[in-house]
This record gives C-alpha cells, sequence and structure tokens, in this order.
C-alpha cells in the first residue's frame, strides 16, 4: 500500500521553463511533507518542507504547493536549470513509534534540456 | 562538518556471507536512519535510533541489525546476505526538535549479494 505515490516517473522540461512535479498522499496522519533532490551515486539532498498548517512555502527558484484537501502536494521550479537534471522525491513525515517517520515516494526523474 | 559517512562505497557479498555497513554523523543529531533503496522504488525505512542505546524497527526490518552505542555511529549488520538485499542502503540522521524534521542523508553504499 503505497501511501505517498508520484505518478511521474519522468519529466523533461526545456531550460527556462517552469517544471511541475506532483505527489498523492493518503494518510491523514501525515503533518509535515518534504522534497528531495538526488543526484547518481550521490545521497538525496534536502530541498524544500512544507507545513500542513500552510499551503505555499518559496524558497528562491523553489516552491512548494499543498492542498490539503486533495491530499495533493507539488513542487514549482522557475526558472528550471540544467543542473536541476536529477530524481527528485516527495516525503511525507507522520509521528510513527518513537520517532518522526518519513515515507517517500517513487522519484520523479527531471531532465532540464538545454 | 563531514555530516554523514558511510563505508564502504561499494560491496560485493556472496550468499550467507556477513557484513556490516558503517555510519557515521557530526552534527550531533539524536535521530539516526537506515534505509535501503531498490531500483525505481523510493527509500525504505530499515531501522531507526532516537539516541544512543535505543533502536527500533522500521519498515523492512527482516535480515538486519543494528546498534547505536554513541551518538555519532549507527552500523547497520547483515548476518546472511541474501540476494533479495542487494540494494543502494543510505544513512540518514535529524534533529530532534519540532518542526525541523527534515533528515541529512550519507552518499549511500551500494551492496551486491550474488
Amino acid at each position: 500500500d503505497q501511501q505517498v505515490k508520484q505518478n511521474s516517473p519522468s519529466l523533461s522540461v526545456q531550460e527556462g521553463r517552469i517544471s511541475i512535479l506532483n505527489c498523492d498522499y493518503t494518510n491523514s496522519m501525515f503533518d509535515y511533507f518534504l522534497w528531495y533532490k538526488k543526484y547518481p551515486a550521490e545521497g538525496p539532498t534536502f530541498l524544500i518542507s512544507i507545513s500542513s498548517i500552510k499551503d505555499k512555502n518559496e524558497d528562491g527558484r523553489f516552491t512548494v504547493f499543498l492542498n490539503k484537501s486533495a491530499k495533493h502536494l507539488s513542487l514549482h521550479i522557475v526558472p528550471s536549470q540544467p543542473g536541476d537534471s536529477a530524481v527528485y522525491f516527495c516525503a511525507a513525515s507522520a509521528t510513527r513509534g518513537s520517532a518522526r517517520q518519513l515515507t517517500f515516494g517513487s522519484g520523479t526523474q527531471l531532465t532540464v534540456l538545454p | 562538518n563531514a555530516g554523514v559517512t558511510q563505508t564502504p562505497k561499494f560491496r560485493i557479498l556472496k550468499i550467507g556471507q556477513s557484513m556490516t555497513l558503517q555510519c557515521t554523523q557530526d552534527m550531533n543529531h539524536n535521530y539516526m536512519y537506515w534505509y535501503r533503496q531498490d531500483p525505481g522504488m523510493g527509500l525504505k525505512l530499515i531501522y531507526y535510533s532516537v539516541g544512543a542505546g535505543i533502536t527500533d524497527k522500521g519498515e523492512v526490518p527482516n535480515g538486519y541489525n543494528v546498534s547505536r552505542s554513541t551518538t555519532e555511529d549507527f552500523p547497520l549488520r547483515l548476518e546472511l546476505a541474501a540476494p533479495s538485499q542487494t540494494s543502494v542502503y543510505f544513512c540518514a540522521s535529524s534533529y530532534s526538535i519540532a518542526g525541523h524534521y527534515e533528515q541529512y542523508f550519507g552518499p549511500g553504499t551500494r551492496l551486491t549479494v550474488t
């Protein structure tokens, strides 16, 4: 049972245009959401996050939107740059057991074409 | 700060062999985690620890063991390697402060069991 889903395995975008990556979740206990970026042969790197009490969070070229009623979040990258080409993972956080735990989606490979 | 370091980077094991994956963090984080990532999938939590001497199972703990004798180190032990344990293993750490749920990842260990 996938609680966090990224339905697009890949996305190609022209340099300078907007990239929109999507993520859906099913568990209402998730109250904090994160996006990670991963280059080949490296560990995931934290990019941006949003609390469930907000609907938008911006950091430079990156904006995350949260629609709680639809259980949907998205990451917007504007403008997209070739260096943004990587796998992007959506993650949702909830307290389970004795600690906060992250549940990850399967990732979206973003390719930004020059 | 080196952040989260993992050794080795690569390893090939024969079925039935044992090994320990090492993980060290220098950020004084209380929480540490072990994940595995299979091709085309998200990261799945194997074990986690909320502090020295305290460990707990994650989503996929079978075939693994952990210990946490210091704040800095969180080794993962495979006792009887099986082909199903072929994967990339990531160690992560995080603060235990409310509102700071991002985890910081090491570069990963690529393990092949044949």
